[in-house]
């Protein structure tokens, strides 16, 4: 299994650009998660999804648009690109357990600068 | 609003234990977590907690009280590997939605 694979690993945009973030899973798992993670913080949550086609906002979804047409993939767009989106964006997923432990499982992360 | 404090940082000597002590504030609680992140990695599950008590997994442990809204996460015979920052993390009020911590970066010295 190759776990959570996100692409690409490094990228510079310029002011106004877009850019699709992705993120694939195939260990099946129904929750999958954005966040962003600025140097020296933890993580902030940006969009989640409980399944394909449901989606919902995070702590800091502004700027981010996110779609879950399967299981696997949980692509994230920015549309116009801003210096303040520099960061590291990481993927994760989680398999559903009522009342019990669901550790999330991490991709290693996509290093985005806005310049 | 949802909230975690843990301490920015923390120095220990290889072989020695270390505790990182994390308080929290949410409208619900479902269970704490604990992450470690070395430097340029993705964060990776260390340990949880749903209910009062210490869970052990093998040289790491992790306490919960959740009339005091405060965990702790026990680290034994350091090594320098264990040098990274540790994140804990509520899920508060919404069962798989969590909520981080800033993290404690851990630095063992030799």
């Amino acid at each position: 299994n190759a776990g959570v694979t996100q692409t690409p690993k490094f990228r510079i945009l310029k002011i106004g650009q877009s850019m699709t973030l992705q993120c694939t899973q195939d260990m099946n798992h129904n929750y999958m998660y954005w966040y962003r993670q600025d140097p020296g913080m933890g993580l902030k949550l940006i969009y989640y999804s409980v399944g394909a086609g449901i989606t919902d906002k995070g702590e800091v979804p502004n700027g981010y648009n996110v779609s879950r047409s399967t299981t696997e993939d949980f692509p994230l767009r920015l549309e116009l690109a801003a210096p303040s989106q520099t960061s590291v964006y990481f993927c994760a997923s989680s398999y559903p357990r009522q009342g019990e432990n669901q550790p999330q499982h991490f991709g290693d992360g996509t290093r985005l600068s806005i310049l | 609003g949802q909230s975690l404090e843990q301490p920015s940082e923390v120095t220990a000597v290889e072989g020695a234990i270390v505790q990182i002590n994390c308080t929290y504030q949410t409208s619900g609680f479902y269970g704490l977590s604990w992450y470690q992140q070395h430097d340029g990695g993705a964060p990776t599950f260390l340990s949880y907690n749903a209910l009062d008590g210490l869970e052990e997994t093998g040289r790491f442990s992790s306490f919960l009280s959740r009339s005091d809204s405060y965990g702790y996460l026990l680290l034994q015979e350091l090594q320098m590997k264990d040098s990274a920052s540790y994140f804990c993390a509520v899920r508060g009020d919404s069962s798989y939605k969590l909520i981080f911590g800033s993290g404690t970066r851990l630095l063992v010295r030799p």
